[in-house]
């Protein structure tokens, strides 16, 4: 089982729509999460880390279920510079894990 | 904020021949960095540790004497890709973590694309 997977997408979501996908990591142990945002052919930047009681960053919204070890991210009234790749990361020690991202492509 | 800076952002060089990417933290000290590879379409694969004067730690499956780390000082870090050929062309990202900061994520270079030809 890969330490962190998620759905690959791709969402094809119109402008102004909410998207929503998860992450889930397999090392009960995590200490710590966050998104990534990797737009073509460029360096990953983070987005937001996660925190247990759930944060927001704007239209974005982040939440951790430890659990059901899974993360989501949730992006509100969609813009076309949303479209990007979304690695969720998950920390154990010094290590950081990377899921192999989500495509969101929004259309005008 | 902190900044890491990574070049070269692209080079193709040819089979047999070594290729060195270097990493630098540019406003803070790095003690540790970390050089991840990416094939298209997949995940960041972590492929080793570094830290300043000492030697790097691997991750299973990666040949060290194949991918040099040196981490000389606490902004400077280098990959040195030897004897490449097609199979190691992928993309390249170190990222740096920053002593005593709280946990924000760590720092990621622009990246370097090599090309085996």
């Amino acid at each position: 089982r890969k330490e962190v997977e998620q759905d690959p997408g791709p969402f094809n979501v119109p402008e102004g729509a909410t998207v929503a996908f998860n992450c889930t990591y397999s090392n009960s142990a995590s200490q710590s999460f966050f998104w990534y945002r990797q737009d073509c052919r460029k360096e990953p930047k983070l987005l937001m880390s996660v925190y247990s009681s759930g944060n927001e960053d704007g239209r974005f919204t982040a939440q951790l279920n430890r659990a059901s070890q899974y993360i989501s991210l949730l992006i509100r009234d969609s813009k076309l510079s949303d479209s990007a790749t979304y690695l969720c990361a998950v920390k154990y020690e010094y290590k950081l894990s990377f899921g192999a991202g989500t495509t969101v492509t929004v259309r005008a | 904020g902190a900044v890491v800076s990574q070049h070269p952002s692209r080079v193709i060089c040819k089979s047999g021949t070594s290729v060195k990417i270097e990493c630098r933290s540019l406003d803070f000290q790095a003690t540790t960095m970390f050089w991840y590879r990416q094939f298209p379409k997949k995940s960041l694969m972590l492929m080793a540790t570094s830290n300043e004067g000492s030697k790097a730690t691997y991750e299973q499956g990666v040949e060290k004497d194949k991918f040099l780390i040196n981490h000389a000082s606490l902004t400077l870090s280098t990959l040195t890709v030897t004897s490449a050929h097609p199979e190691d062309s992928s993309f390249y990202i170190c990222s740096a973590s920053r002593e005593g900061t709280t946990d924000y994520g760590y720092t990621f270079g622009s990246g370097t694309r090599l090309t085996v030809v």
